[in-house]
């Protein structure tokens, strides 16, 4: 069974722009979950969707916004971007919902310079 | 908001059994307590999870007092491969986080 992919796996994006990151989650699963991760702050949960409806967010502001297809795939969006949004961009999937198992991806490293 | 404290890291020997402890005062009534190990460049990996007492699976043990307020991942027999950073997982019932991760333990384990 193939594991959560993220794409792009690296990303450089300057302040101001805006940068969407994908998450392809383990089939059957519906529930996908993104997380920030940094140095500083450690492991942020951001949001969960599960069959395409946002179920659960964390405490992030509105910049940061995603959605879930028909497919249970999903997107992340971070519209204008500020230095600290540098991070690890985690993606996981989960059968049950985000408190249960979840299986991560690799991550997408993102830079904003 | 809800706080969740680990050690900053441990040391261990192969062959040596590792008790990493998660203190969690304000987790949510109804939830659960997860731990994840985590490579460099790589995602967590899901360790082992549990709600009270002690539950037990083929790589560890989690054991969590009545009041729920700690929890303590047992890791047996470790070895280098077990070299990781573990994090706990709980859900939050005073705010915003909805689920708040441990700040992160770093183990060594050296031969």
């Amino acid at each position: 069974k193939a594991g959560v992919t993220q794409t792009p796996r690296y990303l450089i994006k300057t302040r101001g722009q805006q940068v969407t990151l994908s998450c392809s989650p383990i089939s059957g699963h519906r529930s996908v979950s993104w997380y920030q991760q940094t140095p500083g702050q450690g492991l942020q949960f951001l949001f969960e969707y599960f069959s395409e409806t946002q179920r659960n967010k964390g405490n992030f502001p509105g910049r940061f916004s995603g959605r879930q297809f028909s497919n249970s795939r999903s997107e992340m969006n971070v519209s204008t971007l500020e230095l600290g949004d540098s991070a690890l961009y985690l993606c996981a999937s989960s059968l049950a919902g985000f408190k249960n198992e979840q299986y991560f991806g690799p991550g997408t490293r993102l830079t904003v310079t | 908001l809800a706080k969740t404290t680990q050690p900053i890291s441990m040391d261990s020997y192969e062959g040596q059994e590792v008790n990493i402890t998660c203190s969690h005062n304000n987790i949510a009534t109804n939830d659960y307590i997860t731990w994840y190990q985590q490579f460099p460049s790589q995602g967590p990996r899901f360790i082992i999870q549990g709600y009270k007492t002690k539950v037990t699976n083929e790589v560890a043990s989690l054991f969590i007092p009545a009041d729920r307020k700690s929890s303590t991942l047992s890791l047996p027999r470790v070895s280098l491969s077990d070299t990781a950073v573990y994090y706990c997982l709980v859900g939050d019932n005073t705010g915003f986080q909805k689920l708040v991760f441990g700040t992160g333990t770093r183990l060594l384990v050296s031969p």
